[in-house]
């Protein structure tokens, strides 16, 4: 039981290149997201899921394209990489069970730098 | 701007003590949890609080949560250096899709 899985952990682009970010979980959950975490901001959602085929934009979703073809996987794309999309992004998952939310599960986090 | 703000920013505190931390939402919620994550790492859940519940203990934490004014608070009691990292609140919004928004964090440092 993996829990949830990133990859790649790091990545270096030059700007206007193109990278998907993979993550992968082995929980059957429902809802996945993608978040990034800039120092001073917190984590700020991108985009995210409710179940597979579905995805919603989150509070900085400009510059990223997100598919669930499958429940356990959420990719995360950059078409054109800009230099204010370093960061470090973090995939997290969680289950609805019996109606509620429950806790969110993370991912060991992608530190991507865009020179 | 996010959904939760937590206070203070930064906690120094010396081995033994309490350490409290706040947060404060805009909207309403279904819950409210709160998330550690030590340096460079991914976000672990530490409690899960529901907006019909007051008060929540695990082990030496305390999270209390005043929906009237829009706050919680994660009381660390007895802290050790081994608390030392960051403590996000999150909120789950009502009517909010299922999203969850985190807010800027509390840097907690324990010192011995």
């Amino acid at each position: 039981n993996a829990g949830v899985t990133q990859t790649p952990k790091f990545r270096v682009l030059k700007t206007g290149q193109s990278m998907t970010l993979l993550c992968a979980q082995d929980m059957n959950h429902e809802y996945m997201y993608w978040y990034r975490q800039d120092p001073g901001m917190g984590l700020r959602l991108i985009h995210y899921s409710v179940g597979e085929g579905t995805t919603a934009k989150g509070e900085v979703p400009d510059g990223y394209n997100v598919s669930r073809l499958k429940k356990q996987n959420f990719l995360l794309g950059l078409e054109s990489a800009a230099p204010s999309q370093t960061s470090v992004y973090f995939c997290a998952s969680r289950a609805f069970h019996r109606g509620l939310n429950t806790e969110a599960f993370f991912g060991q986090g992608t530190r991507l730098t865009v020179v | 701007s996010q959904q939760g703000e937590e206070d203070p920013q930064a906690l120094s505190i010396q081995e033994g003590e309490n350490a409290t931390m706040n947060c404060s939402y805009k909207t309403s919620i279904n819950n409210l949890q709160w998330y550690r994550q030590n340096s460079g790492r991914g976000l672990v859940h530490l409690i899960l609080i529901r907006s019909n519940e007051r008060e929540k203990h695990s082990g030496r934490l305390r999270v209390t949560l005043d929906t009237s004014k829009k706050s919680s608070s994660l009381l660390i009691t007895a802290s050790r250096a081994a608390d030392t990292a960051s403590y996000f609140c999150a909120t789950d919004l009502t009517g909010g899709g299922n999203k969850l928004t985190f807010g800027t964090g509390t840097q907690l440092k324990v010192e011995l």
